[in-house]
């Protein structure tokens, strides 16, 4: 199995941060790697795809990159409504498999 | 637009078999490359992927749970369906059912459905 980890798997930050969640894969998947938000009591909602496609609705603030094993999450700038748990997904190769999630909290 | 709804018991008791169903409207799983997934999270815990099923019916399994797991469709009543035998305490979790997507994500998901396994 394809394992995926998170770091960090906390953070604080305010609103008009900029914030980077890293996800690496523990062997290379190319572009197949997608990343979701969810918040309490909700279904993951997918904001970004194929590592650096935003997914249709998703405010322009979200972009994510890279390739291989490395990738990155990143909010331009915080909104309050972004404060939740970000999880990273590999498509590579079954089985599909998640990192732990990254919980951004408000500072 | 795309929707897909988990149904089933709260409740199941440690040993017996747990028999979801997911409803979806909005597309069909007869049409090429369309597949529906299961996913699950234990309370306060990670996202772990179930099962996926493919509109050609192949299926692809969590090798981890494989001996337990079933998934099935029924394309005329747009359901998928996912039994797990033998079920456990640790089985206690929210299991969702979500559309996947070309790029193989996970583009539309169920509200969830929470199994508690418990005598």
């Amino acid at each position: 199995d394809i394992q995926m980890t998170q770091s960090p798997s906390s953070v604080s930050a305010s609103v008009g941060d900029r914030v980077t969640i890293t996800c690496r894969a523990s062997q290379g998947i190319s572009s197949w790697l997608a990343w979701y938000q969810q918040k309490p009591g909700k279904a993951p909602k997918l904001l970004i795809y194929a590592a650096s496609s935003l997914q249709s609705g998703v405010p322009s603030r979200f972009s994510g990159s890279g390739s291989g094993t490395d990738f990155t999450l990143t909010i331009s700038s915080l909104q309050p409504e972004d404060f939740a748990t970000y999880y990273c997904q590999q498509a590579s190769s079954f089985p599909y498999t998640f990192g732990q999630g990254t919980k951004l909290e408000i500072k | 637009q795309i929707t897909l709804k988990e149904s089933g018991p709260t409740l199941v008791k440690p040993t017996q078999t747990l028999t979801l169903t997911c409803t979806f409207s909005g597309f069909s799983l007869s049409t090429s490359g369309v597949g529906v997934g299961w996913i699950r999270q234990p309370p306060g815990k990670a996202l772990e992927w179930l099962a996926l099923i493919y509109w050609d019916d192949d299926k692809r399994y969590s090798p981890s749970l494989k001996s337990r797991l079933t998934i099935t469709k029924d394309t005329s009543k747009n359901q998928v369906v996912l039994t797990m035998t033998n079920m456990d305490p640790v089985d206690t979790a929210t299991y969702y059912c979500a559309h996947r997507g070309a790029a193989r994500n996970f583009d539309y998901w169920g509200q969830g459905t929470l199994v508690t396994v418990s005598s």
